[in-house]
């Protein structure tokens, strides 16, 4: 069975905090992705990876870090958290080439800037 | 722009009812679709997936249907039940076969009534 586990379920932090949320997956999959998800606004791609080391920004890449030192880990940073980064953040990840297949999420974290 | 969307933003349901929840897509070079079912507080999680060499594939309770003339999505669910009740998004690949992330509709919001 597919997994992708996220470190925190809830995250309450304050303005200006580095935040580090944490994503691993063990299906051995080439290519994760961090998104952000408000209402009214969808999924929105923030980074993506495809390979360790190899990171690519996405559409809302403003505020936002990523690190893949390892394969099966994916990592966001909020560099200095402010409050419109209040959101729910759901990390996915699928593997690569012509039959790649479903991306499969974790089951999100919410965080809460104040 | 977002190429993939739903052509309502919420249905209500009866519980026993057959529901169709439809997609319009827009980029014809997309050869792979998926459906999307996501409860509350929690991470999408992967239904239904149809690639484009078919027109029609059926899992348990679910039926996915793809007419690429008009280019358009729908997932049939039969027998529907309070537990079927979220929002469900499709996904497309815009064509692109390196695995990399989808585009995501919006999503509609299931309502089932007992």
């Amino acid at each position: 069975d597919v997994k992708v586990t996220q470190s925190s379920r809830y995250l309450v932090k304050r303005t200006g905090e580095k935040v580090f949320l944490e994503c691993v997956q063990d299906m051995d999959h080439e290519n994760m992705f961090w998104y952000r998800q408000d209402p009214g606004l969808g999924l929105r791609l923030i980074y993506f990876s495809y390979d360790v080391k190899m990171k690519e920004k996405g559409d809302i890449p403003e505020g936002y870090s990523v690190s893949r030192e390892k394969k099966e880990r994916f990592s966001l940073i909020l560099e200095s958290a402010s409050t419109n980064q209040t959101s729910m953040y759901l990390c996915a990840s699928r593997k690569t080439g012509p039959t790649a297949g479903a991306q499969y999420f974790g089951p999100g974290t919410r965080l809460l800037v104040l | 722009g977002e190429s993939v969307g739903l052509h309502l933003p919420t249905l209500s349901v009866q519980e026993g009812d057959n529901s169709i929840i439809n997609c319009a897509y827009s980029n014809s070079a997309s050869d792979y679709f998926i459906w999307y079912k996501q409860e509350s507080g929690k991470g999408p999680q992967f239904i239904i997936d149809i690639r484009s060499n078919m027109d029609k594939r059926q899992g348990q309770r679910v039926t996915v249907l793809l007419n690429k003339t008009v280019k358009h999505l729908s997932l049939q669910i039969a027998a529907t039940q309070p537990g079927d009740s979220a929002v469900y998004f499709c996904a497309e690949n815009g064509g692109n076969q390196a695995g990399t992330a989808l585009i995501f509709g919006k999503g509609t919001t299931l309502s089932v009534s007992s």
